[in-house]
């Protein structure tokens, strides 16, 4: 059994202030780790798909971190805003027999107070 | 562009009742499909996934049951719901072998309430 796992399970922060939030994966047999962005009434949105140690990927103002090696990924906010309240989910997928499952963390739940 | 279309958005079933769920996929061919659901407080936990026409893995042991019985279709049912069963389960998929590196893809989900 694959065990994903997020901190903080939530987090409050003020409009502006930049947070960020760890996601822990095994390091063996790493194929690729995915984020997704969660909103209350919507569905799941993918933010990053990260494949390579060290990689780094931006997207307006959340970026990703990934460690394949030490089995872990950071997700950035900079400059939150109420918009970007939702529930942060990471998901690991190991290549070899368990080819296109993912194994999902509990998530973050995010608050951005105006 | 690709869409995917998940049915009914909300439904209420009593225990022992039998249940269908419907997801389709529209814009793609030979997609990965999945079935996963929420139980309250928890995270997203996967029941089933599919390759191919009639090619299903079930994840975990339980009530319910899937089946792919056209490409960009995927069912999940249940003969007898029982109270466990609540929760919100979403379809979602992904481009098929050769595209392992690509997001998946979620429906907007159905919120099942067993009285």
């Amino acid at each position: 059994i694959l065990n994903v796992e997020q901190s903080p399970q939530s987090l409050h922060v003020q409009e502006g202030d930049s947070t960020n939030f760890t996601c822990s994966f095994p390091s063996s047999n790493f194929y690729a780790l995915h984020w997704y962005r969660w909103e209350t009434a919507k569905s799941p949105e993918a933010l990053f798909v990260m494949t390579l140690n060290g990689d780094e990927k931006k997207k307006g103002r959340i970026s990703a971190t990934l460690n394949t090696k030490e089995g872990y990924s950071y997700l950035y906010i900079k400059g939150s805003q109420p918009e970007d309240s939702a529930t942060y989910l990471c998901a690991f997928y190991a290549g070899g027999t368990s080819y296109g499952k993912l194994t999902f963390g509990q998530g973050t739940i995010l608050t951005v107070h105006p | 562009s690709q869409t995917i279309h998940q049915w009914p958005a909300t439904l209420v079933q009593p225990v022992g009742s039998p249940l269908s769920l419907e997801c389709t996929v529209e814009g793609t061919s030979n997609p990965n499909l999945y079935w996963y659901r929420q139980a309250a407080g928890r995270g997203l936990q996967l029941l089933f996934y599919s390759v191919g026409i009639g090619q299903i893995s079930s994840e975990v042991p339980q009530n319910l049951s899937a089946s792919r019985p056209q490409d960009r279709q995927f069912i999940l049912s249940s003969k007898k719901l029982l109270l466990s069963d609540s929760g919100f389960y979403l379809c979602a998929w992904s481009p098929g072998r050769g595209s392992l590196n690509q997001p998946q893809h979620f429906g907007d989900g159905t919120r099942l309430s067993i009285l």
